[in-house]
């Protein structure tokens, strides 16, 4: 079935270290995705977004890189910080005009 | 500033009873969207709408109805609450189809 995952569900990383996060879908007609931040107690927040026609797009300290050969998605910390410690979710706007999260990826950033 | 807030933001109740969560959103965003977020499953959605009078099942949607009568609000109802329903609730609001949802601060539902 449509779905959309993760491979690691928990990422421990150094501070200042860089982190990757990554993310698989299997829809191939979705055209917008998404990666969110979601700190304890709090709803997710959106980090950047990416749509089909792009393979890149960057943001502050993010990066969202998207391989639609693979069907894969990766978000990319720069830098990671301890306020960078949370749950990231992708998620991806189905063709039936949903939208749908992974199960999430928690990382853990160590002084 | 324009924002999506739900109530309650904490709610005990017993099994069998109706449960009502709020939901307002003051971006006149056309799509809302509730989600329930458990351990092990992420966020995995309920039901969403797309304007006025519309609404749609999502994944998980037996046990829960939604209304929308205007475009700010769309509350979501427990219609006979069974403990498999305690978890935490989003609500979520979007001006179109693909374009960035935001999300409430969410609400923490206990069935005992």
């Amino acid at each position: 079935g449509e779905s959309v995952g993760l491979h690691l569900p928990t990422l421990s990383v150094q501070e200042g270290d860089n982190s990757i996060i990554n993310c698989a879908y299997s829809n191939s007609a979705s055209d917008y995705f998404i990666w969110y931040k979601q700190e304890s107690g709090k709803g997710p927040q959106f980090i950047i977004d990416i749509r089909s026609n792009m393979d890149k797009r960057q943001g502050q300290r993010v990066t969202v890189l998207l391989n639609k050969t693979v069907k894969h998605l990766s978000l990319q910390i720069a830098a990671t910080q301890p306020g960078d410690s949370a749950v990231y979710f992708c998620a991806e706007w189905k063709s039936q005009g949903n939208l749908i999260f992974g199960k999430g990826t928690k990382l853990s950033v160590k002084p | 500033d324009a924002e999506i807030t739900q109530s309650p933001r904490h709610k005990i109740t017993e099994t069998g009873r109706q449960v009502t969560l709020a939901c307002h959103q003051t971006w006149n965003h056309n799509n809302m969207f509730w989600y329930r977020q458990d351990l092990g499953h992420g966020l995995r959605l309920i039901h969403y709408s797309y304007g006025v009078q519309d609404t749609n099942k999502g994944e998980v949607s037996d046990g829960y109805s939604v209304s929308r009568s205007n475009t700010e609000d769309l509350p979501l109802t427990l219609e006979s609450a069974a403990s498999s329903q305690t978890s935490v609730y989003f609500c979520a609001s979007s001006r179109e189809e693909d374009t960035e949802a935001f999300f409430g601060q969410g609400t923490r539902l206990t069935v005992v």
